[in-house]
């Protein structure tokens, strides 16, 4: 069974605090994404990579950064934690550019709130 | 750029309706189309997908069709559970590409 691990299911972290997310998956996937998700928004793109040590910007990168030494692991970094941050986090992975047809895979997110 | 619009919930129902939740979408290309389910507290779950104009994806009584003539993917299922409540997710993918584009998702309530 395929499997999109988060390291926390839920995390309550201080203003100014450097906060890390981790991201684990087992699918050999090339592509993993990085998401917030807030009541009547929807999904919002963070980062995404495509390859090991490589990183795109998503919609709403400020404040955030993202790091992938390992295919499997893709951390999301908040480099000075804010209360405008609190929110849940949804890592997913994928295969490959060019293939259309096959869904993202997601962990079970991460809701953070920073007080 | 690539969009996708649910209808605004939430969408409440008794149970055993009929449940329409209509998903439209702008896209380059040939886009690949999915439904998600999120159960509270929990991530996104796959549940349908097509790949070209005029698939049909099903799944635990879920359907939806690829219209390409009115870009649209609506989400229907004949007779709704309680344990269908949830929020849905409509996405894309397009051809070619590898970020998945979500709507908004629409929370369905249904009532004993």
């Amino acid at each position: 069974d395929v499997k999109v691990t988060q390291s926390s299911r839920y995390l309550v972290k201080r203003t100014g605090e450097k906060v890390f997310l981790e991201c684990v998956q087992d699918m050999d996937h090339e592509n993993m994404f990085w998401y917030r998700q807030d009541p009547g928004l929807g999904l919002r793109l963070i980062y995404f990579s495509y390859d090991v040590k490589m990183k795109e910007k998503g919609d709403i990168p400020e404040g955030y950064s993202v790091s992938r030494e390992k295919k499997e692991r893709f951390s999301l970094i908040l480099e000075s934690a804010s209360t405008n941050q609190t929110s849940m986090y949804l890592c997913a992975s994928r295969e490959g550019r060019g293939r259309g047809s096959t869904e993202a895979f997601f962990g079970q997110g991460t809701r953070l709130t920073v007080v | 750029g690539d969009s996708v619009t649910q209808m605004e919930g939430p969408v409440t129902l008794s149970e055993e309706a009929f449940l329409t939740i209509n998903c439209t979408y702008t896209a380059t290309g040939y886009p690949s189309l999915f439904w998600y389910v999120q159960y509270p507290g929990e991530g996104l779950q796959l549940l349908l997908k097509a790949t070209k104009a005029d698939d049909k994806g099903s799944n635990k009584g879920f359907e939806a069709t690829y219209r390409k003539e009115t870009t649209s993917f609506h989400l229907e299922k004949g007779s709704v559970q309680v344990s269908d409540s949830a929020v849905y997710f409509c996405a894309l993918i397009p051809g070619g590409s590898y970020i998945p584009t979500f709507g908004r998702g629409t929370s369905l309530i249904v009532h004993p």
